[in-house]
């Protein structure tokens, strides 16, 4: 079966502007999360949509934000662009969000490079 | 706050021999465990988890140890393999306050030939 999409792979954007990353779940997956990984601090996760809600959110600012849809698809959006949001942007998806011990599958990532 | 640390940055080792990646954390409410493989280019796929009721789970070449009262964990990896070589990433998470894991920092193991 097809695995976890996320579009575009890489993106070059300048400080201030905004960017939106896309993330395409496995067939039957709903709950998609969204990590952030930089070479410091490893992988820090951003939040966690399930059903189109969002159900955890993990210790950034208001500038990142998400959303999901109906057909579980998700898209993260970074306003106003820092330096320091240059990373690598994963996406995980999941069947459930019930519980922790379901295993999450990760797209490629999209590389986002601020200038 | 990293909740959960991997103080090796790489490793290398010869073919055949053993690889043995660790991985401490601080929250004592973390009960469930995984590790992850990355390849260039690519996201992180799943190789191998623990419950904290256990001590050791294995999975072909690969034996993942808990030792809940050091909050320590290992991957042994045996044999290793050329295409072992990677970043590894070990994860963590407290299950009933839902599904969001902690990630370590990785390390890179280079398997020699």
């Amino acid at each position: 079966k097809a695995g976890v999409t996320q579009t575009p792979r890489y993106l070059i954007k300048t400080r201030g502007q905004q960017v939106t990353l896309s993330c395409s779940p496995i067939s039957g997956h709903r709950s998609v999360s969204w990590y952030q990984q930089t070479p410091g601090q490893g992988l820090q996760f951003l939040f966690e949509y399930f059903s189109e809600t969002q159900r955890n959110k993990g210790n950034f600012p208001g500038r990142f934000s998400g959303r999901q849809f109906s057909n579980s698809r998700s898209e993260m959006n970074v306003s106003t662009l820092e330096l320091g949001d240059s990373a690598l942007y994963l996406c995980a998806t999941s069947k459930t969000s019930a519980s922790s011990t379901d295993t999450q599958y990760f797209g490629p990532g999209t590389r986002l490079t601020v200038l | 706050d990293q909740q959960v640390k991997q103080n090796s940055p790489s490793l290398s080792v010869q073919e055949g021999r053993i690889s043995i990646l660790n991985c401490d954390y601080t929250n004592s409410m973390f009960d469930y465990f995984l590790w992850y493989k990355k390849y260039p280019a690519e996201g992180p796929t799943f190789l191998i988890s623990i419950s904290s009721i256990k001590d050791k789970n294995e999975d072909g070449r690969f034996t993942v140890f808990l030792n809940k009262s050091a909050k320590h964990l290992s991957l042994h990896i045996v044999p290793s393999q050329p295409g072992d070589s990677a970043v590894y990433f070990c994860a963590a998470s407290a299950q009933f306050t839902g599904n969001q894991f902690y990630f370590g920092t990785g390390t890179s193991l280079t398997v020699i030939p």
